[in-house]
């Protein structure tokens, strides 16, 4: 069984669309995350939610909604897709959040093409 | 927060021979974590080493840390090709997020 899933793994669409990528984690991990990863590699992230709850939202822009209606799920939500949305975005968990041997679990990722 | 700067960006070594990635960061830490991606997969753990460690073993990889100048090296003994991979570091605390930079691209020559 895949530790962190996410769909779809590739997603072509149109500038100005609405798209949403889905995550589940069967962990039991407590915490989930949503980084995005550019064209030269850099992996930034946008949100962390702990328990549900929005701990982490770095600076997104509000087209993008993340969703998680239990903790096992983190769903991303983009509206008005933009070119420059054009990345892989990558779902984690970890165990907890602020612990000293905190590690990160990923999930294979979802490569965003905006046209 | 703060984010791991990873030195080289590329690197290119033939087959067993070992590989030596470095990463420096600029606050005070509580561990510092070593993944590894694979063209077109996400990131997998592979070691993590505690602020008060200063060396740490785990299979062909050794990790070191030196707080005193916010540095750790990563070196992977005997290189083979299922090595190839991207390698990044995230230095982490309590009062930030874990946070990637660009990673090393290393190759691994038959």
């Amino acid at each position: 069984d895949t530790a962190v899933s996410q769909t779809p793994k590739y997603l072509v669409t149109q500038m100005g669309n609405d798209k949403s990528i889905k995550c589940e984690q069967n962990l039991g991990h407590d915490t989930m995350y949503w980084y995005k990863q550019d064209s030269k590699k850099f992996l930034k992230i946008m949100f962390s939610y702990n328990n549900k709850e929005l701990i982490i939202n770095e600076t997104v822009p509000n087209r993008f909604s993340p969703k998680s209606p239990d903790k096992a799920h983190l769903n991303l939500h983009i509206n008005s897709l933009e070119l420059g949305d054009s990345a892989v975005y990558f779902c984690a968990s970890s165990q907890d959040t602020g612990g000293a041997y905190e590690k990160l679990f990923f999930g294979s990722g979802t490569q965003l093409s905006v046209l | 927060s703060q984010q791991g700067e990873e030195d080289p960006q590329a690197l290119s070594i033939q087959e067993g021979e070992n590989a030596t990635m470095n990463c420096s960061y600029k606050t005070s830490i509580n561990n510092l974590q070593w993944y590894r991606q694979n063209s077109g997969r996400g990131l997998v753990h592979l070691i993590l080493i505690r602020s008060n460690e200063r060396e740490k073993h785990s299979g062909r990889l050794r990790v070191t840390l030196d707080t005193s100048k916010k540095s750790s090296s990563l070196l992977i003994t005997a290189s083979r090709a299922a090595d190839t991979a991207s390698y990044f570091c995230a230095p982490y605390s309590s009062a930030s997020k874990i946070i990637f930079g660009s990673g090393t691209r290393l190759s691994i020559r038959p």
